[in-house]
């Protein structure tokens, strides 16, 4: 069974830009969630996706959205992007039916310039 | 507000030692579940155990146990044996239990390193 796949998995950006991240999920997997893992903060919960519908969100700004395709595969986009956005962006997959057993991908590196 | 505290941020053994991870939690629900993942270099986090709030039965799986207090908010984690692959970051983490959902609240860490 095919893992949870996330790309790219390193990007360099500088400030302003904005920025799309790609997830696709464990096949069968309805629920998408995202996490940014930094130094400082630590794991942080984003948002989560559940058959295209944001289902909870973190307490992150505006500026970082999400969606999900009819096909379970999700994006993160990032707009306007600040040094502070520089982490690892990790996407979870699960049943959408269970909590917390979640599985991770290898995360998409994000360096912000 | 739910919050997750692992003091230790890094341990260092020789192999076959056993090693504890600590791990204290707060929370006004009373009902939660808590869990503990591991993130290898490679940098996805895997799933190692989930605990309910209802349910303080420890648990041993192979090498590793856990000890869940709720008199004392803690869920620590203890392997035996200690090899050079349980070497990676170990995460507590502390969600709602209402209906099924990926927001979990995580510990910073602890960095174990497992020698020869």
């Amino acid at each position: 069974k095919a893992g949870v796949t996330q790309t790219p998995r390193y990007l360099i950006k500088t400030r302003g830009q904005q920025v799309t991240l790609s997830c696709s999920p464990i096949s069968g997997h309805r629920s998408v969630s995202w996490y940014q893992q930094t130094p400082g903060q630590g794991l942080q919960f984003l948002f989560e996706y559940f058959s295209e519908t944001q289902r909870n969100k973190g307490n992150f700004p505006g500026r970082f959205s999400g969606r999900q395709f009819s096909n379970s595969r999700s994006e993160m986009n990032v707009s306007t992007l600040e040094l502070g956005d520089s982490a690892l962006y990790l996407c979870a997959s699960s049943s959408g039916r269970d909590t917390g057993e979640l599985f991770f991908g290898e995360g998409s590196r994000l360096t912000v310039l | 507000a739910q919050k997750v505290t692992q003091a230790q941020t890094e341990i260092s053994v020789v192999e076959k030692e056993d090693v504890t991870l600590d791990c204290v939690y707060e929370t006004r629900d009373t009902t939660y579940y808590l869990f503990w993942y591991k993130q290898p270099p490679s940098g996805e986090l895997v799933f190692l155990i989930r605990r309910n709030s209802f349910d303080e039965q420890n648990e041993i799986s192979g090498r590793y146990s856990w000890n869940f207090q709720k008199s004392t908010s803690s869920f620590n984690f203890t392997i035996t044996a200690s090899q050079v692959v349980d070497s990676a970051v170990y995460f507590c983490a502390l969600s709602l239990y209402t209906g099924a959902n990926s927001k979990l609240t995580f510990g910073k860490g602890i960095t174990l390193s497992v020698r020869p």
